[in-house]
């Protein structure tokens, strides 16, 4: 089984280009998470969804950035005209089942994505 | 609403020393808690989380923490430190509504040898 896959591993953009970061939870998950991590920072909540559904996006901003988890396919961060400001770590975590449920292990964390934005 | 604060952005010990890193968490309801490792490149490892079970929770490569409601703490013990040890620490509690996780900033341990 693999674990949550991200892609790709590093993203070079140029001002005011799109940036897109897929992210494929295990096999299993429909809770994905979205994560980011500044320098010299800890983790940033963004964005949570459950197959085809935002449920919690109270860490996005309110501009330049959306998120959505199809049925089909992976989990897509996109970021529209990119600043040097959003140069960062995107973490996206997976889970089958919520957090506050108790039989519930814990997140499984992918890689991440280092997007560095010229 | 809940939060986490850690105390110490950086931590070092000596190979052998007791590893001590502090969290301190804020919430309005009986919280879940969690610690995690982050090595160089890679994304986060759960090392152990209490979820109102026993207070003193074990978890992976010798790491325990007790929750101590008294004083709102969760911290991450180690008897003996390792080189491989050295990473980044994140103490996380679960949102009271459950559907996320809110991380601390962060604990980098360092180990000398």
């Amino acid at each position: 089984n693999a674990g949550v896959m991200q892609n790709p591993r590093h993203l070079v953009r140029r001002r005011g280009q799109e940036a897109r970061l897929r992210c494929s939870p295990m096999k299993g998950h429909s809770h994905v998470y979205w994560y980011r991590q500044l320098p010299e920072e800890g983790l940033k909540f963004m964005v949570y969804l459950q197959k085809e559904n935002i449920i919690d996006e109270s860490g996005m901003p309110k501009e330049r950035f959306s998120a959505e988890f199809p049925k089909e396919g992976p989990s897509i961060l996109r970021i529209q005209q990119v600043v040097r400001g959003d140069s960062a770590a995107y973490f996206c975590a997976s889970s089958p089942l919520s957090l506050r449920d108790p039989t519930n292990e814990k997140l499984f964390f992918g890689s991440g994505t280092q997007l560095s934005v010229l | 609403a809940q939060s986490v604060t850690q105390l110490g952005s950086h931590v070092s010990v000596s190979e052998g020393a007791l590893v001590l890193l502090r969290c301190n968490y804020s919430s309005s309801v009986p919280p879940y808690l969690f610690w995690y490792v982050q090595y160089p490149n890679q994304g986060l490892q759960l090392l152990l989380k209490y979820t109102s079970a026993a207070t003193l929770v074990k978890g992976i490569n010798g790491f325990e923490a007790e929750f101590k409601k008294s004083e709102t703490s969760f911290h991450l013990t180690k008897p003996s430190a390792h080189m491989s040890d050295a990473a980044e620490y994140f103490c996380a509690v679960s949102d009271n509504q459950g559907g996320k996780l809110i991380f601390g900033q962060g604990t980098e341990l360092s180990v000398k040898p």
